[in-house]
């Protein structure tokens, strides 16, 4: 079975400094995605970043980016300048890495951003 | 692009009653997936479909849910008869079925079981 672990329960920052959220995660799978998702208080699901569990580069997407570490278990998410729209509930979630992936998420972290 | 469109954006019901929430996947995507999220349980998948054909309903809470996708833009979750228990918000997403492919979410549906 799958197993996503996410121990920040909240996490404050101040505007335009990096903050880390943590991910850890359980699984028997040898090929596998993992995903983060953003959930702002207005209540939709944002996709932020993928990362196969065989890309060799960590992934990247404007100002997010993900430290992969497999042999940990670990996929943390890294907001670089967060601003106060980052200001949300986060999500770490993965699934099989076959054509349609059922996912298992996280308990998620909310991140309040500071001015 | 139109993305995931799920209605109602909120429903309010009395105990006994049946809901219906109804979801319009991307077009193209063939996988849809239909979520619950409640602060108890947090985000928790019911049951999806790969070519409207369910795939896993072992997340369904029981018989009192069901869900159909009789075409490929078109899906709904009924629960009858409702309960103040299955207050939560009902999220619909769909994707591609192929390796890498992200699931997009819709805005989902907050239901309040009075």
């Amino acid at each position: 079975a799958q197993k996503i672990t996410q121990t920040q329960p909240g996490m404050f920052v101040q505007e335009k400094e990096a903050v880390t959220l943590d991910c850890t995660y359980d699984t028997s799978d040898q090929s596998y995605g993992l995903f983060w998702y953003k959930q702002p208080s207005s209540g939709e699901m944002i996709f932020l970043i993928y990362q196969g569990s065989y890309d060799e580069q960590n992934a990247t997407e404007g100002r997010y980016s993900l430290n992969f570490q497999k042999a940990r278990k670990s996929a943390n998410l890294v907001i670089s300048a967060s601003q106060l729209g980052d200001s949300a509930m986060y999500f770490c979630a993965m699934g099989r890495n076959t054509g349609f992936q059922k996912l298992v998420f996280g308990t998620g972290t909310r991140l309040l951003v500071s001015p | 692009d139109a993305g995931v469109i799920q209605s109602p954006r909120h429903e309010v019901t009395e105990m006994g009653q049946e809901v219906t929430l109804r979801c319009k996947p991307i077009s193209g995507h063939n996988s849809l997936f239909w979520y619950r999220q409640t602060m108890m349980r947090g985000l928790e998948l019911l049951i999806y479909f790969n070519n409207n054909v369910p795939i896993d309903d072992s997340g369904m809470p029981e018989d009192r849910f069901s869900a159909k996708m009789p075409n490929a833009s078109f899906s709904t979750l009924k629960i009858q008869p409702s309960e103040p228990r299955d207050s939560a918000v009902y999220f619909c997403a769909s994707s591609l079925d192929r390796v890498r492919e992200t699931q997009y979410f819709g805005p989902g549906t907050r239901l309040l079981v009075l």
